[in-house]
């Protein structure tokens, strides 16, 4: 079946480095997801992108979905410890149902103190 | 916000019992739910779509008969795991979609960690 391909599966970095996650589809993509699990948690729903080349910004973070529909990213800047946990990225393939989405493994994010 | 509701937290059966997990939506109507197993540090994995009012609709490789669901309300569906067996030991998550909303985001329940012993 389709798959979103995630990377990196784990990423450890010092309080105050940047981070980066990314996402790639084989496929079109009608619009993707980003989610983060906090350890122990449950995936609570970051931001939706829809339009290609799409860029959004929520403080420290910056979504990106590429000009083709297939592949996105979140980068993190100077990372703190509440940044702690696993990023989701959740796609729907162009075509596919709303809200039935395709999840990529996750990046687990460490953070150092 | 929206928020879902699952329930139990966590739940440990003996061989060859039955386990019914609910998910509620608490302040929105969500006419589709879905199901998803996550294994220790790995992606949440769909199992199921649930739909209210009708059959679910279930994703290759997942048993019909061993997973129950059934949506009976706008804001209820429930995941039965019959005859539980040690390798059904996971952790079960259920997400709902605001029917209202021109959002397509999921809120996710707090999942239920299922041990079978």
């Amino acid at each position: 079946g389709q798959q979103v391909m995630q990377i990196p599966q784990y990423q450890h970095v010092q309080e105050g480095e940047d981070f980066t996650t990314y996402c790639n589809s084989s496929t079109t993509l009608s619009n993707i997801q980003w989610y983060k699990q906090r350890p122990g948690g449950h995936p609570v729903f970051l931001i939706q992108l829809v339009k290609s080349g799409e860029v959004k910004k929520q403080k420290r973070l910056t979504f990106q979905f590429g000009e083709a529909k297939k592949n996105s990213s979140l980068h993190i800047t100077a990372t703190q410890t509440t940044d702690v946990g696993t990023y989701f990225c959740a796609a729907r393939p162009y075509g596919g149902s709303q809200g039935n989405l395709i999840f990529g493994k996750g990046t687990k994010l460490s953070v150092k103190p | 916000g929206a928020v879902v509701s699952q329930h139990p937290s966590w739940v440990i059966c003996k061989s060859g019992t039955s386990v019914k997990i609910e998910c509620r939506s608490l302040d929105f109507q969500a006419t589709t739910m879905f199901w998803y197993r996550q294994f220790p540090k790995q992606s949440l994995m769909l199992m199921a779509t649930s739909n209210e009012g009708s059959k679910a609709t279930y994703e290759q490789g997942v048993e019909k008969d061993k997973f129950l669901i059934n949506h009976a309300s706008l804001t209820l569906s429930t995941l039965t795991v019959t005859s539980a067996h040690p390798e059904d030991s996971s952790f079960y998550i259920c997400s709902a979609r605001d029917f209202d909303s021109p959002s397509e985001k999921l809120f996710f329940g707090s999942g239920t960690q299922l041990s079978v012993l």
